[in-house]
């Protein structure tokens, strides 16, 4: 079993639709939750990043962390057919300083 | 400021070869980290240096190695390179202290024929 599981979609849905995007992970030590965009052939992108449980808004992104579950999700309001890429959650355990990436999930916004 | 840079962008090399990628970080970070990208396996980390220094290492076989200079600009090398080994390399760095988040560049894209 994978440390941090992701759907990897694809995830098509229309232009101004709400987004939905879940990871679950299985490592009790993850402290830092980070989301990462990946357009074709680039690098990840930072997107977000809490820390702990919680949420936390930015623009049209809200990132939520349910550590009691073990659940990472990402929110997308308003989506915009520039938000077509692969999105990848990414918790670190401190301890390790590395990122465990989910699988990553692509999304399609259809105009 | 400007972000990571990686150098070369693209890379073509044989089964047996061996190859060095660069990467430097984004100013005043003191941390990078490698990761691999594959299709199949995903980002997987491979190692982090800080001041010259690695700290971690992922699952990766000994023929994946790098240091950290001075200035805190790094290298990876693979030695004896497979067909497997075929992937997009990615460098982020961080500040390295309690900031945590890692910042990514455009990656090297190898491919081992």
């Amino acid at each position: 079993q994978k440390e941090v599981e992701q759907d990897p979609g694809p995830l098509s849905v229309p232009e101004g639709a709400i987004v939905s995007l879940n990871c679950t992970y299985s490592n009790s030590a993850f402290q830092y939750f980070m989301w990462y965009r990946q357009y074709s052939r680039k690098g990840p992108e930072l997107l977000m990043y809490t820390y702990s449980s919680g949420n936390k808004e930015d623009g049209r992104f809200t990132a939520q962390v349910d550590k009691s579950s073990k659940y990472i999700s990402l929110f997308i309001r308003d989506s915009q057919p520039s938000d077509s890429a692969t999105y990848l959650c990414a918790p670190m355990d401190t301890g390790r300083r590395a990122l465990t990436f989910g699988s990553g999930t692509r999304l399609q916004v259809q105009p | 400021k400007a972000g990571v840079t990686q150098t070369p962008r693209y890379l073509i090399k044989t089964r047996g070869q061996q190859v060095t990628l660069s990467c430097s970080p984004i100013s005043g970070h003191r941390s990078v980290s490698w990761y691999q990208q594959t299709p199949g396996q995903g980002l997987q980390f491979l190692f982090e240096y800080f001041s010259e220094t690695q700290r971690n290492k992922g699952n990766f076989p000994g023929r994946f190695s790098g240091r950290q200079f001075s200035n805190s600009r790094s290298e990876m090398n693979v030695s004896t390179l497979e067909l497997g080994d075929s992937a997009l390399y990615l460098c982020a760095s961080s500040a390295g202290l309690k900031q945590e988040t890692q910042y990514f560049g455009p990656g090297t894209r190898l491919l081992v024929l």
